[in-house]
């Protein structure tokens, strides 16, 4: 593993639950990163934390909603998602704010019914 | 704008012959350039990269690529492609002092024995 790790690994929700995903990254990373990944389409940036301050939301649906609560740890809450959600979610990290490599976790696959 | 294509959805090459998978971009500025691969049901993980200087990187397992700023092309190569180098490979882009790291949609590798 890349010393990102994301739980659960799977995970089946209805519309109207509230569930969320979890990432840790053991490597000293400075900023974390949301990324949605769908079938045939390019990956899309979610959210952009850096030293625990959101830096970048990418106009994404309140249904989603994130949480850094420190440099290391990086939440996605979800509440009330269409099936159209339904994706793999990637959670990175990178030393420093976008120009360095990130490193991923391996994703949340999430389906909504 | 910024923008990264990449132009295969697949590529299929015979084991022990010489693989090429497309990259172009468009950006302001110089730019960052990134080659990721995703094996299946993991996440991405870091190939190899180009900041400045010579126009040929070599990165992980034997990968390769040229920058190439009059073709604004990143193109990732390997002399001699294995099975294990099936895989869902995406290219990324950065300009200097830019803000989101933009990823392909990316290009499937099928090797064959």
């Amino acid at each position: 593993e890349t010393g990102v790790t994301q739980t659960p690994r799977h995970l089946v929700m209805g519309m109207t639950n509230k569930k969320s995903l979890k990432c840790e990254q053991h490597l000293g990373h400075n900023a974390m990163y949301w990324y949605k990944q769908s079938a045939k389409k390019p990956l899309e940036l979610m959210f952009v934390y850096s030293l625990e301050e959101r830096v970048e939301n990418n106009s994404v649906p309140s249904r989603f909603s994130p949480e850094c609560p420190n440099s290391s740890h990086l939440f996605l809450h979800l509440h009330t998602l269409q099936p159209e959600d339904s994706a793999l979610y990637l959670c990175a990290s990178s030393q420093e704010l976008f120009t360095d490599t990130q490193y991923f976790g391996p994703g949340t696959r999430l389906t909504v019914l | 704008a910024q923008s990264v294509a990449q132009p295969e959805d697949q590529v299929n090459v015979a084991e022990g012959n010489p693989l090429t998978v497309k990259c172009t971009y468009s950006v302001s500025g110089n730019p960052y350039l990134f080659w990721y691969v995703q094996y299946p049901n993991r996440g991405l993980q870091f190939l190899l990269k180009y900041i400045t200087g010579d126009n040929l990187v070599k990165g992980s397992y034997g990968f390769e690529a040229e920058f190439n700023k009059s073709q604004t092309s990143f193109h990732l190569k390997k002399p001699s492609a294995l099975v294990s180098d099936s895989a869902l490979y995406f290219c990324a882009v950065l300009n200097t002092g830019g803000f989101k790291t933009i990823f392909g949609a990316g290009t499937r590798l099928f090797v064959k024995a």
